[in-house]
């Protein structure tokens, strides 16, 4: 079946440091990919999405770039502020299904 | 509008109480879903109506009973809860419930639910 799987967190980095957030997935076919941002006691927000091989999201300083041939979709912020600290959720939608990854916390002091 | 609304916001219920939670989209999305997520971990299937029918029920206890009055509605009927279904409840709306690729689901805020 579907699965996502994300880098272990809780990542903790400094104001305006780089930010990568691994994800890789296992799919029949050719899912579409996406992030979700999930801030304390909300529900989720799409972050960003890619619907085939190559294509890469963007939203808010926010890339990922769809790898069919690492079957990867890493989440990268070359700044990350304190306000970009939430819970970061990989995902893909393979058919009529979404599959969510495990989220990946991530926390950025001033 | 693309907004996806529930209430209550934060629900405390003992174990022999019926309550309902609800969720409202008007955005013309015809399939709804209910997710439950538990603290530190990733949203979980329960149901998904499309077109105002339930289409997925991801073996769900029945003191869980999901309720779609309209196209813009959902309900999720709750009596005889157990404590360990505390848990976060999100509502979740897309356009429609296929294969096309572009799909996205939009979320609520969620309701926080404790079962004491």
């Amino acid at each position: 079946g579907n699965s996502v799987t994300q880098m272990e967190g809780p990542v903790t980095l400094s104001e305006e440091a780089f930010l990568t957030i691994n994800c890789t997935y296992t799919a029949t076919g050719y899912p579409s990919l996406f992030w979700y941002v999930q801030y304390p006691g909300e529900g989720l927000q799409l972050l960003l999405k890619a619907t085939k091989a190559d294509d890469k999201g963007s939203n808010k300083g926010f890339e990922a770039t769809y790898r069919k041939e690492t079957t990867s979709f890493h989440l990268e912020k070359g700044s990350v502020q304190v306000s970009d600290s939430a819970v970061y959720f990989c995902a893909l939608k393979g058919g009529q299904n979404f599959v969510f990854g495990p989220g990946t916390r991530l926390s950025v002091l001033p | 509008d693309t907004e996806v609304t529930q209430t209550p916001k934060h629900l405390v219920m003992g174990m022999t109480n019926k309550k309902s939670l609800k969720c409202e989209q008007h955005m013309g999305h015809r399939a709804m879903y209910w997710y439950k997520q538990k603290a530190k971990k990733p949203p979980e299937l329960m149901f998904v109506y499309s077109y105002e029918k339930l289409s997925i029920n991801e073996s769900v206890p029945s003191r869980f009973s999901p309720e779609c009055p309209n196209s813009s509605l959902l309900n999720l009927h709750l009596h005889a809860l157990q404590p360990e279904d505390s848990a976060l409840y999100l509502c979740a709306s897309s356009q429609e419930l296929g294969t096309a690729t572009n799909e996205k689901l939009f979320f609520g805020s969620g309701t926080q639910l404790s079962v004491l």
